[in-house]
């Protein structure tokens, strides 16, 4: 199965908002509400920022939300602050009990 | 706070085994949960490798599966991973890491920081 796909970039200004896509298929973001949203600064491991397409572990600001229409799964972070820079990553539970990522995306706070 | 630390050799060769122990402190893995494995090749994204319950109960991706071995040792509270036969193309950050809840594989909350291995002759 390939990798959900995701912009290789995004950018913003303090305090505007940005969104992130993450775009599947039926077999995995269309068909399956397990969806996860994970935020990695350099040198880091990934953190939890959204799970179950919208929900956020304790901890996370509710700057960060997820959506999801259709194949296509979405982060929106608001209210952006310089912190937010970092590589974003979402994932899906797909058929035949697989766990997949997407491809990453890079976003600047400009 | 659940902690976890990967450990294991940081060179493997090639067609050879990659063998990987992520302990886990502060938590009882036998409380339930899964315990996954998610890699990182250098400067590239994230990989999901496998996950097991505590019970030994495990899953795989379909892209390595038949090369992917977990397993779980309850009274030393690691998991472990074998990857066999190795390529270069396995070279990445490995990471050991926690579900964010006991009834799903499919979100992790902890992680470990990550170990790098190398694949070369």
């Amino acid at each position: 199965q390939s990798a959900l796909t995701q912009p290789p970039s995004a950018s913003g200004s303090p305090g505007q908002s940005v969104t992130i896509s993450c775009t599947g298929s039926t077999s995995d973001v269309g068909g399956h509400d397990y969806v996860s949203w994970y935020q990695q600064h350099p040198g880091k491991a990934p953190k939890l920022m959204i799970y179950e397409v919208n929900k956020r572990p304790s901890g996370v600001p509710d700057r960060f939300s997820g959506s999801k229409s259709g194949n296509t799964a979405s982060l929106t972070v608001s209210g952006l602050q310089a912190e937010d820079e970092a590589d974003y990553y979402c994932s899906s539970y797909a058929d035949s009990n697989n766990l997949l990522f997407g491809g990453g995306t890079k976003l600047a706070v400009l | 706070q659940v902690q976890l630390q990967e450990s294991g050799p940081g060179l493997v060769r090639p067609s050879e085994t990659l063998s990987l122990t992520c302990t886990v402190s502060d938590f009882s893995i036998s409380s339930g949960y899964y315990w996954g494995w998610i890699r990182q090749p250098p400067g590239k994204g994230l990989e999901w490798i496998g996950s097991i319950y505590y019970s030994g109960f495990t899953y795989y991706s379909s892209s390595l599966k038949g090369r992917v071995t977990l397993s779980v040792d309850t009274s030393k509270n690691q998991f472990f991973l074998k990857l066999s036969p190795v390529t270069a193309a396995d070279a990445a950050v490995y990471y050991c890491a926690r579900s964010a809840y006991s009834g799903s594989y499919s979100f992790y909350k902890y992680w470990g920081q990550g170990t790098l291995v190398t694949v070369s002759s």
